[in-house]
């Protein structure tokens, strides 16, 4: 029940491509859903984040859809860059606990 | 504003020895948050300290834990040390309460324990 899952493990995009990472959760508490990118010898970066209130949000190139009744959100990152190669991870939420349950992450890398 | 710090930045100890990690939160960040990081297991939330207070715990055993001092800065602690203990270990700090942001949470860039 509190198993966030992701995929593709992995995804490689042409550059100018969308790059498209799917997630599924089980648990209806879970009310915050962010998204992660880490690089290599570095620790996770704050992308995006959602709350079930809301179906969509977009910041620059990058934008989560969400989807309620099927509990399933999506990033999706429009023009994909060779510099957005990385490992990026979904996750969830619920109320003030401070416990991010992570996606298992996928591998993007953009072929340019 | 500084981000999130952690330090040592690499550490390498053998079987059966304790190890203690330490955590900056960024200013004015209540909550400071430890998750283990494993190519096998993914990012793993271990525990998470608010006010000098444990709010929440994962399912690590007890030879791994933590305390939080008045400043918010945060040290995990691991006893007995297992080679399976080996990892990525990452603070992240958020308000922890209030506002729109409060669950936000910023990474540090982590500590790479490997036990021998």
């Amino acid at each position: 029940q509190q198993q966030v899952k992701q995929s593709p493990q992995s995804l490689i995009v042409q550059k100018g491509g969308i790059s498209i990472i799917n997630c599924a959760y089980e648990n209806t508490a879970f009310d915050y859903f962010p998204w992660y990118q880490q690089f290599p010898g570095k620790g996770p970066a704050l992308l995006i984040a959602i709350r079930p209130d809301v179906s969509e949000k977009k910041e620059g190139r990058f934008t989560i859809s969400f989807n309620k009744s099927a509990k399933q959100f999506s990033l999706h990152i429009m023009d994909s860059q060779p510099g957005d190669s990385a490992t990026y991870f979904c996750a969830a939420q619920w109320g003030n606990t401070g416990k991010l349950i992570f996606g298992q992450g996928t591998t993007l890398q953009v072929k340019p | 504003k500084a981000g999130v710090t952690q330090t040592p930045r690499y550490l390498i100890k053998t079987r059966g020895q304790q190890v203690t990690l330490s955590c900056s939160p960024i200013s004015g960040h209540r909550s400071v948050s430890w998750y283990q990081q494993t190519p096998g297991q993914g990012l793993q939330f271990l525990f998470e300290y608010f006010s000098e207070t444990q709010r929440n715990k994962g399912n690590f055993p007890g030879r791994f834990s933590g305390r939080q001092f008045s400043n918010s800065r945060s040290e995990m602690n691991v006893s007995t040390l297992e080679l399976g203990d080996s990892a990525l270990y990452l603070c992240a700090s958020s308000l922890g309460r209030g506002g729109s942001s409060y669950n936000e949470q910023f990474f540090g860039p982590g500590t790479r324990l490997t036990v021998l």
